[in-house]
């Protein structure tokens, strides 16, 4: 049972271009939202994260959405730069759980 | 550099073999997670340690066990390999234990299991 589902596996956008990744849970007491981006042979960085009291977190070239209602949530990146190809993961965990539960990731190409 | 480290960064062993893997945790860092990512799959929570003690376990077979020592440094033992535990395992580490906490992952360790 994948709580956790990004169902795009790969997404090709423009430099400069917004590049848009989404992210779908299915777990309502999922209330802490992180993305993160991973380069090959290394491990996942921590991007960005929202808490379930806001709707919008931004920071730099970077802003993540949440909308509870409809258990979605999409990480924007504008604008696109070549140096942003990397895998993105989104993960959720619900208070007092102590674990993450990651998304199976989507590979982000920036084209010059 | 996340400042977390794992050791070591390949490994190549045989069906039915034991292997244990090692992460050290950034300093100051009381909490260490384990994760497997298979082939095209994401990120699969196996198990988290706080302080020397288990917190909480996800998907971890009973052939896989781990534990964290008095330093922090942790290791997971995986035993009777089959070729599906052939994976990348990656640890990472937080200042606590808490949801709320950002995690810092190691550079992996690839298992391959022939």
């Amino acid at each position: 049972d994948q709580q956790v589902k990004q169902n795009s596996p790969s997404l090709s956008v423009q430099e400069g271009r917004i590049s848009i990744l989404n992210c779908d849970y299915t777990n309502s007491m999922f209330d802490y939202f992180l993305w993160y981006k991973k380069y090959p042979a290394e491990g996942p960085t921590f991007l960005i994260s929202i808490s379930s009291i806001k709707d919008k977190n931004e920071d730099g070239r970077f802003t993540v959405f949440l909308n509870k209602s409809a258990k979605h949530l999409s990480l924007h990146i504008v604008p696109s730069q070549p140096g942003d190809s990397a895998v993105y993961f989104c993960a959720a965990s619900a208070s007092g759980t102590y674990k993450y539960i990651f998304g199976t990731g989507t590979r982000l190409k920036v084209l010059a | 550099d996340s400042g977390v480290t794992q050791t070591p960064k390949h490994l190549i062993t045989a069906t039915g073999q034991r292997v244990t893997l090692r992460c050290s945790p950034r300093s100051g860092d009381l909490s260490v997670y384990w994760y497997q990512q298979s082939l095209d799959q994401g990120l699969q929570f196996l198990i988290q340690y706080y302080n020397g003690e288990e917190r909480a376990k996800g998907n971890i077979l009973e052939r896989f066990s781990a534990q964290q020592f008095p330093d922090l440094h942790s290791e997971l033992n995986l035993s009777s390999l089959e070729l599906g535990d052939s994976a990348l395992y990656f640890c990472a580490s937080s200042v606590a234990g808490g949801s709320f906490n950002e995690q810092f992952f190691g550079p992996g360790t690839r298992l391959t299991v022939l």
